[in-house]
């Protein structure tokens, strides 16, 4: 099965600065990428994801890449805001049988300092 | 409209007793997922139907858990002789049509969660 890492586990950023958080997955199959913001005590939200025939993808502040060769992609985040603060999880999704199965990573908590 | 919801919010229950856990995806969306959320870490995979039918059930641990999804909406998780070691925040999570399908524009949308805790 598929396996995600992770980095950093925490992230500590001045407001304005740019952050980024980096995976890596370990199944060549997986093709679809996706990130979630997940705020204390809410429910995880999609902010962007990414498909394996796109190589970057940009939203606003928020962009994502992908490096199918090396397995890994990561979040940028430009012009940080405080609220950004959350814990960013990544997720590689393979497709067993026909359903996308995501595996998640296991989250960089991301404190921008105001 | 209404977004996913789960019911209940927080469920305390005793070591061995069995629990429900049910989760009313957005109206209209065929693909619901469970997760198992533990402190600190990312969701966990549970099982994922499409329609009425679990497509895949890999992620279940173990014969105690168990899901359905009878009339392809609501959905309910039972876990059977609860142990400690199975609490955690159980997320539900609906999309329009299977995540991640090619050429789609697909969001999974997630829903508050139930906090279960087992004494």
């Amino acid at each position: 099965g598929e396996n995600v890492e992770q980095h950093p586990s925490t992230l500590s950023v001045q407001e304005g600065d740019s952050a980024v958080i980096k995976c890596t997955y370990s199944d060549s199959a997986s093709n679809y990428f996706p990130w979630y913001k997940q705020e204390l005590g809410k429910r995880p939200q999609l902010i962007i994801d990414i498909r394996s025939n796109v190589g970057e993808k940009k939203d606003q502040r928020i962009a994502v890449t992908l490096n199918k060769t090396a397995k890994h992609f990561s979040l940028h985040i430009t012009e940080t805001q405080p609220e950004d603060s959350a814990v960013y999880f990544c997720a590689a999704s393979e497709r067993p049988g026909g359903s996308y199965i995501p595996t998640f990573g296991r989250g960089t908590s991301l404190i921008v300092h105001p | 409209g209404a977004g996913v919801s789960q019911t209940p919010s927080n469920k305390v229950t005793e070591k061995g007793k069995y629990v429900e856990l049910r989760c009313d995806p957005i109206s209209g969306h065929t693909a619901l997922y469970w997760y198992r959320q533990s402190l600190g870490q990312g969701p966990e995979f549970l099982i994922y139907f499409q329609g009425t039918g679990a497509a895949d059930d890999s992620g279940l641990p173990n014969d105690r858990f168990f899901a359905v999804r009878p009339e392809g909406s609501v959905s309910t998780l039972k876990i059977q002789r609860t142990e400690r070691g199975d609490s955690a925040v159980y997320l539900c999570a609906s999309s329009p049509i299977p995540l991640g399908l090619a050429g789609t524009t697909d969001t999974q949308y997630f829903g508050p969660g139930t906090r279960l805790t087992v004494l």
